[in-house]
Parts: structure tokens; C-alpha cells; sequence
């Protein structure tokens, strides 16, 4: 019954890959997001949707691509994998609703996706 | 540009003192700050957050305090436990339209760690 599951948990690619992370989640949350965590250990946002719509899209590579098939899944997939890619990626969801009330307990996420290119 | 700062990367406290987390920004804009906890192969859980509009917000052994025109905030845990080992992300929360997506921005973490 984990609340944001994200698949695979590792990934270990070759340079040039095309690779996707799924993430799910059964909160009944209306937005997800990914972020990652680079060598510097700095959590950044790349992309989040709300209800399947795009509504935050970072400076990211268009090499990096979100999917949303339905407000419970927000997947990421990757093109022509770089070495420069490896990090851990965290999806994460939350209710907007709840934020803009100021009931702010933040974001829940999920255990991470540890992502190396070779 | 990193809005959010902790500048200190690691903390050792002993178990039953104080442990005190700090974290700096620079947006004038953020509304909310939160703190989060991230065990090893885990993804940060939320652990206490503060609205911009008030200086103190504590929760059993956990306190956050904000100072606002110092642009300043910490956590603090009393008494610290063994379990309170992990990493903490300051984090700040803001709407960059109003009616547009809520964004939250990270610090880089601290890594506590209570010894016996």
C-alpha cells in the first residue's frame, strides 16, 4: 500500500540508451512531479503535471520527456542517455487544494530511482 | 541561483542534547518553508513546516523558527534520539503566478547524526 512507488528502484545503463521511469501513486492526488538529485546533493524540480496537464517545465533537456496517462502515473523517459544523466530521480505528488488552503505538509515522494550511465 | 541554502553538509550531536539545523534563502516571495527527513534509500518525508506569516511553529520535539527579515530558519530537535539520524531538507514553497503551479525549492541537506 506504498503511498508513491516509483519503478525501477536502480537503472544502469550504456551511453545512447533509451530508457523510463514509472511512477504511481494512491493518494488520490491531483499533482506529480519529478525531481532530481545531482552529484551536489541539491533536489531539483523538472517537471509537473496536474491533473495530465503540464504546468511546471524546468530547463531540462528536451532528451528528457513526462508522460502522464492519467492523474495517477506521471512516467519519465529518457533519450540518448548521457553520463552527465546519472542521479537519483524522486517522483513526488501532492493536493494543490490542500496547499492553496494552507494545510502545506509539502509533497509526499517516492523512495527514489537511482539512475547510472556507463 | 540557488535560492535555498544549508550550509552546513553534516551535524553530530549527542543523543539527549540539542540539535539545531539551519537553513538561509534569498526569495522574498517564498510563503511557506518546510523541513524534511530522508533516510538512506528512501524518499525525504515531510516533518514540520511554517507559514511566512509566523515566526514559530513546534510539533513534540520538533521546532521550526523563521526569521524573516534575516532570511533565516532552523529546525530544532529536543531531546535528539538516535533515530533522529538522517538527512534534513530545508525546503521553501512558492506560487510564481497565482493561479499557477505551487513550486518547491531545496536546500542541499544537512546529514545529522546523534551519537550514544
Amino acid at each position: 500500500d506504498t503511498a508513491v512507488s516509483q519503478t525501477p528502484k536502480y537503472l544502469v545503463t550504456q551511453m545512447g540508451n533509451d530508457k523510463s521511469i514509472k511512477c504511481e501513486q494512491n493518494l488520490g492526488h491531483d499533482t506529480m512531479y519529478w525531481y532530481k538529485q545531482d552529484s551536489k546533493k541539491f533536489l531539483k524540480i523538472m517537471f509537473s503535471y496536474n491533473n495530465k496537464e503540464l504546468i511546471i517545465n524546468e530547463t531540462v533537456p528536451n532528451r528528457f520527456s513526462p508522460k502522464s496517462p492519467d492523474k495517477a502515473h506521471l512516467n519519465l523517459h529518457i533519450n540518448s542517455l548521457e553520463l552527465g544523466d546519472s542521479a537519483v530521480y524522486f517522483c513526488a505528488s501532492s493536493q494543490d487544494r490542500l496547499i492553496r488552503t494552507g494545510l502545506h505538509r509539502g509533497y509526499t515522494f517516492g523512495s527514489g530511482t537511482r539512475l547510472t550511465v556507463v | 541561483d540557488q535560492q535555498v541554502k544549508q550550509n552546513s553538509p553534516s551535524l553530530s550531536v549527542q543523543e539527549g542534547r540539542i540539535s539545531i539545523l539551519n537553513c538561509d534563502y534569498t526569495n522574498s516571495m517564498f510563503d511557506y518553508f518546510l523541513w524534511y527527513k530522508k533516510y538512506p534509500a528512501e524518499g525525504p518525508t515531510f516533518l514540520i513546516s511554517i507559514s511566512s506569516i509566523k515566526d514559530k511553529n513546534e510539533d513534540g520535539r520538533f521546532t521550526v523558527f523563521l526569521n524573516k527579515s534575516a532570511k533565516h530558519l532552523s529546525l530544532h530537535i529536543v531531546p535528539s534520539q538516535p533515530g533522529d539520524s538522517a538527512v534534513y531538507f530545508c525546503a521553501a514553497s512558492f506560487r510564481p503566478r497565482l493561479q499557477g503551479a505551487q513550486k518547491l525549492v531545496f536546500g542541499q541537506g544537512t546529514r545529522l547524526t546523534i551519537n550514544p
